[in-house]
């Protein structure tokens, strides 16, 4: 069991480019969630994948897109990056639609 | 809209002594699942408690139990015994579809030795 995995860690970007941030998730976990967390707020729920097909998605635009990959890894894409993109990212990944694992998530500057 | 509300910015608690976070909730829906995670300074969410809306019982793990008032929507986290480990920011989640879990803002606790 090797947990969940994101990278990069820390990633500081121009506003208006795009960035692709990555999770590997454990073997057999079908389901991956992404989440963005604000400085000094909770979580807001972006999107949940399910067997590479999107199965859930929270009030975000959809310059925010994602894949889910067979060998249960995942990205989240987010193009023309806005200043209010700045946060930490966080992928959880369940075998089983609950008992989530987090990754210790990607903090993205946009500048 | 399902909403939770945790009204205490931070706590802090003397090492060895109990403290419990307040969480409330918003909901229509009649099954749901409620969630304690505590949130280090490594940033990974690390799942505390669980407990299933339909069951009675309060959730306890070790040193950490809840107080569910399914009618108050009310879930409280208790830790008695405090530690230096558990110093962290906890956030309570609530979700009624076993995803999409929707987010207090957080409480921060700090342990005084």
């Amino acid at each position: 069991e090797t947990g969940v995995t994101q990278s990069p860690t820390h990633l500081i970007k121009t506003r208006g480019q795009q960035v692709t941030l990555r999770c590997s998730s454990q073997s057999g976990h079908n389901t991956v969630s992404w989440y963005q967390q604000a400085l000094g707020q909770g979580p807001q729920f972006i999107f949940q994948y399910y067997r590479e097909e999107e199965n859930g998605r929270g009030n975000f635009p959809p310059r925010f897109s994602g894949l889910q990959f067979p060998n249960y890894s995942s990205e989240l894409n987010v193009n023309a990056l806005e200043l209010d993109d700045s946060a930490l990212y966080l992928c959880a990944s369940s075998p089983n639609n609950y008992g989530y694992t987090f990754g210790s998530g990607t903090r993205l500057t946009v500048v | 809209a399902q909403t939770v509300t945790q009204s205490q910015p931070e706590m802090s608690v003397q090492e060895a002594e109990t403290v419990t976070l307040s969480c409330t909730y918003d909901t229509s829906e009649s099954d749901y699942y409620l969630f304690w995670y505590k949130q280090p300074p490594s940033r990974q969410m690390i799942l505390v408690i669980r407990q299933e809306a339909y069951k009675q019982q309060n959730a306890t793990e070790n040193r950490f139990s809840v107080n569910f008032q399914k009618a108050a929507k009310s879930f409280s986290l208790k830790i008695s015994d405090s530690q230096l480990g558990d110093a962290a920011m906890y956030f309570c989640a609530s979700t009624p579809r076993e995803y999409q879990l929707i987010w207090g803002a957080g409480t921060k606790l700090i342990i005084k030795p």
